[in-house]
């Protein structure tokens, strides 16, 4: 049972344009919501993050939107750069129990940015 | 660089054999996080450990066993290997735990382990 889903394999855009990444769950007792970066030969690097009490996470180039309703996350990078072609993971976690701040991984989409 | 170092970074061992995987956190982290990435899996929560204590098992088999030490490196113990172990294990730390406020993980480069 995936409780994240990231629906897209891959996603190619050009140098310049929006990068969207798409990311579902399923567990309503998910809380917070994380975005990584992974290149090859590297472990995953944090990028952004959301509460589930916010639906707007804004850093630099890259958003984070939350709409619970539909329980859907995105992560929206603009402009993209060839830089940002890598792996990303949409992970959410949940704090019910009061314990444990594991991680529950999607698996993940394909950036390609194009010059 | 997170900070998270892991060792070794590749290791190929036999089926049947037993491998220790050694994780050391960043400075001031107190929790250790470890997870298992196959090939036609996304990553896989194993265990957690707070300042030396077991705080939640995950999808982790009775043939892998950890721990976190006093000075808060941790160790993933797998023994009696199958062709299916192979795969990638990280390390994630963070500074607390539930009730300090979200704490964001932060990842070591993994340990690649190919059993044959």
């Amino acid at each position: 049972d995936q409780q994240v889903k990231q629906n897209s394999p891959s996603l190619s855009v050009q140098e310049g344009r929006i990068s969207i990444l798409n990311c579902d769950y399923t567990n309503s007792m998910f809380d917070y919501f994380l975005w990584y970066k992974k290149y090859p030969a590297e472990g995953p690097t944090f990028l952004i993050s959301i509460s589930s009490i916010k639906d707007k996470n804004e850093d630099g180039r890259f958003t984070v939107f939350l709409n619970k309703s539909a329980k859907h996350l995105s992560l929206h990078i603009v402009p993209s750069q060839p830089g940002d072609s890598a792996v990303y993971f949409c992970a959410a976690s949940s704090n019910s129990g009061g314990s444990n701040y594991k991680l529950t991984f999607g698996k993940g989409t394909l950036l390609t940015v194009n010059p | 660089d997170s900070g998270v170092t892991q060792t070794p970074k590749h290791l190929i061992t036999a089926t049947g054999q037993r491998v220790t995987l050694r994780c050391s956190p960043r400075s001031g982290d107190l929790s250790v996080y470890w997870y298992q990435q196959s090939l036609d899996q996304g990553l896989q929560f194993l265990i957690h450990y707070y300042n030396g204590e077991e705080r939640a098992k995950g999808n982790i088999l009775e043939r892998f066993s950890a721990q976190q030490f006093p000075d808060l490196h941790s160790e993933l113990n797998l023994s009696s290997l199958e062709l299916g172990d192979s795969a990638l294990y990280f390390c994630a730390s963070s500074v607390g735990l539930a009730g300090s406020g979200y704490n964001e993980q932060f990842f070591g480069p993994g340990t690649r382990l190919t059993v044959l």
